[in-house]
């Protein structure tokens, strides 16, 4: 098993206000992206998902960038609540826009304070 | 549809031992995929079957491993011998497509192995 825990990254807001998590990708070549949430002790929910063709993509309170410049992600949480407290992944793939083999990043843990 | 479901949801065995992991997907999806989430790495891909047949199984990690799909509604992953090393949440999910429209992958609860 692990000796070493991975710490992760922590984002923590206030109830209310707008969450921005951010996520740097490594394949220039990658043309899928999907944003999930993870709560404790479930497995990762799809959240949104965008394609390369597209730099925003708006869902129900949430919005997806991405720049391909910089190899950037990031989801903005509009209005968080404490529901939204979880780990979320972002996702990269390059087999032609397939979810076929996702590659995770490391995932951020989000933290809403009532 | 209950979603995707796993079985057992812990499981806890000795180093050496058999690990048989089951899975049911939901009924009309075509895809199912295996991941294995570990601290130190994260969520990787294992293996997914498209219509029952293995189509990638370039994550497994060692001929310990293996997976099947003798039907549309089960799946197993099986690690033999078990090592420590192999502890870990392992996920299985499915999908309609993996291109296109009903893309979204709905993952099942996971099932906790410890090896000891």
């Amino acid at each position: 098993g692990e000796s070493v825990g991975l710490h992760l990254p922590t984002l923590s807001v206030q109830e209310g206000d707008n969450s921005i998590i951010n996520c740097a990708y490594s394949n220039s070549a990658s043309d899928y992206f999907i944003w999930y949430k993870q709560e404790s002790g479930k497995g990762p929910q799809f959240i949104i998902d965008i394609r390369s063709n597209m730099d925003k993509r708006q869902g129900q309170r949430v919005t997806v960038l991405l720049n391909k410049t910089v190899k950037h992600l990031s989801l903005q949480i509009a209005a968080t609540q404490p529901g939204d407290s979880a780990v979320y992944f972002c996702a990269e793939n390059n087999y032609g826009g397939s979810q076929g083999n996702l590659i995770f990043g490391k995932g951020t843990k989000l933290s809403v304070k009532p | 549809d209950a979603g995707v479901i796993q079985s057992p949801r812990h499981e806890v065995t000795e180093m050496g031992q058999e690990v048989t992991l089951r899975c049911k997907p939901i009924s009309g999806h075509d895809y199912l995929f295996w991941y294995r989430q570990t601290m130190m790495r994260g969520l990787e891909l294992l293996i997914y079957f498209n219509n029952n047949v293995p189509i990638d199984d370039s994550g497994m990690p060692e001929d310990r491993f293996s997976a099947k799909m003798p039907n549309a509604s089960f799946s197993t992953l099986k690690i033999q011998p078990s090592e420590p090393r192999d502890s870990a949440v392992y996920f299985c999910a499915s999908s309609i497509n993996i291109q296109g429209p009903n893309t979204e992958a709905f993952f099942g609860q996971g099932t906790r192995l410890t090896v000891v």
